[in-house]
């Protein structure tokens, strides 16, 4: 089956760096996605990887390692906006979009 | 990017009713996908509104209970019918850039059955 796993909350202190594990078993492979999702609010997305290797966006960095099923998100400089969940997904070979549960992150003072 | 609008935004329904929930992109795209999200919860894929044909369920999704419209490339809607308290949700439409390296979300409408 189809499955992607991420640590279900994670806390940090502003400021500090933060890193936000995914790891994942899908039909095939077409990218994985990291997105940021606020309470009450749609999902914005983050990154997109498709080749192995570290993406770096301002304070945040997505990392993929194909081979192992893992991807990394890393939140530099952390504020306290910062705090929310964050979705991994990886496209399938149909190109769908199969989603992890979210981790919750919650930035302290 | 794609800037995604829906409509409504939020509802309070009574049970046995039926809503019809509107997507409009500001872009023509293949790609219109419909998910459902509970509280606390990741996203649940619907379907995939295909242009010029019938919608592809995912299960345990039927199309007489979401119905799915998609008249062009630039719109869609879900309707979700005969509704119970459990589909109580955020229900948000999304679509996936032409390179599929982007996925962009509309607002959501949240639906509350009573």
């Amino acid at each position: 089956g189809q499955n992607i796993d991420q640590p279900t909350e994670m806390t940090a202190t502003e400021g500090a760096i933060v890193q936000i594990n995914c790891t994942y078993q899908t039909s095939g492979f077409n990218g994985l996605f990291w997105y940021q999702q606020h309470a009450g609010e749609a999902p914005t997305f983050l990154s997109y990887n498709v080749l192995d290797g570290l993406e770096e966006k301002g304070r945040f960095s997505s990392f993929l390692s194909r081979s192992k099923g893992y991807s990394y998100l890393l939140l530099k400089e952390l504020q306290m906006k910062d705090s929310a969940s964050y979705l991994c997904a990886v496209m399938d070979s149909n190109y769908q979009l199969i989603w992890g549960a979210g981790t919750k992150l919650i930035i302290k003072p | 990017s794609a800037v995604i609008s829906q409509k409504p935004s939020r509802d309070i329904c009574q049970r046995g009713t039926s809503l019809t929930i509107q997507c409009q992109v500001d872009s023509q795209v293949t790609m219109m996908f419909w998910y459902r999200q509970q509280p606390g919860q990741s996203l649940t894929l619907i379907a995939t509104a295909n242009q010029g044909s019938e919608a592809t369920y995912e299960s345990g999704f039927v199309i007489d209970k979401f119905p799915i419209s998609r008249p062009n490339l630039t719109f869609s809607t879900l309707t979700v019918s005969n509704m119970s308290p459990e589909d109580s949700s955020i229900y948000l439409c999304s679509v996936v850039g032409r390179e599929f390296d982007e996925q962009y979300f509309g607002p959501g409408t949240r639906l509350t059955v009573t």
